[in-house]
């Protein structure tokens, strides 16, 4: 069966630092991934998406950033911090567009 | 691209009550609209999805119906119960579209 790690749970960050968070799937091949940013009030926002390796497409300018390196691993990461980038951070895939996304546990960040 | 409304954004009820959750969409290349149901502190996860080839679609309590023409779509709830109690999401996605795009949420509380 599938399954999607995401780390880690919860983040502390001052503002002005970076940020990596990584995203895994395991139990499939060539997954459609995303990545979605809750903040209270705002819904789901999709950031990223990835249909393979090295493809990354951005709905949201921002100070944020999203890589693939490998087939099931996908990264976000920022150089610096904002206030604003405080929210909770949730990896996604799917078999292809149109279907059913399975969520990772997500990634509480606070940026302080 | 793809916009989703959803209303209301708060939702309360007594248990054994009907609820209804309505969402709007722009796009009309959009071919599915999934439901999703976050508990607090948890993933969203998939509780009933609907194609545009169907008008209804129904899972013991729950119900999703389609308007591909007035391009809105429901999620019905019957008899609910304290364990409905969360946010629920609905969103959109076509087939050539990049990936689901969610509206802002609704929390529903139901009272016992």
């Amino acid at each position: 069966s599938q399954t999607i790690h995401q780390w880690p749970a919860t983040l502390v960050q001052p503002v002005g630092s970076p940020l990596s968070l990584e995203c895994t799937v395991e139990g499939t091949s060539n997954p459609n991934l995303y990545w979605y940013r809750q903040a209270a009030g705002r819904g789901l926002q999709l950031l990223f998406y990835s249909v393979g390796i090295g493809q990354i497409s951005s709905e949201v300018p921002q100070n944020l950033s999203a890589s693939r390196p490998q087939d099931r691993q996908f990264i976000l990461s920022s150089k610096k911090l904002l206030l604003s980038d405080s929210g909770f951070y949730l990896c996604a895939w799917s078999v292809r567009t149109a279907t059913e996304a399975f969520f990772g546990q997500g990634t509480r960040l606070t940026v302080v | 691209g793809e916009n989703v409304e959803q209303h209301p954004s708060t939702l309360s009820v007594q248990e054994g009550d009907s609820a209804v959750i309505k969402c709007t969409y722009s796009d009309s290349a959009s071919n599915y609209f999934p439901w999703y149901k976050q508990e607090l502190g948890k993933r969203p996860q998939l509780i009933i999805d609907i194609r545009s080839n169907v008008g209804e679609k129904k899972d013991q309590r729950i119900a999703v119906t389609l308007n591909k023409t007035a391009k809105h779509f429901s999620l019905h709830i019957t008899e609910t119960q304290p364990e409905d109690s969360a946010v629920y999401f609905c969103a959109a996605s076509s087939q050539a579209g990049t990936a689901l795009i969610f509206g802002k949420g609704t929390t529903l509380s139901v009272s016992s």
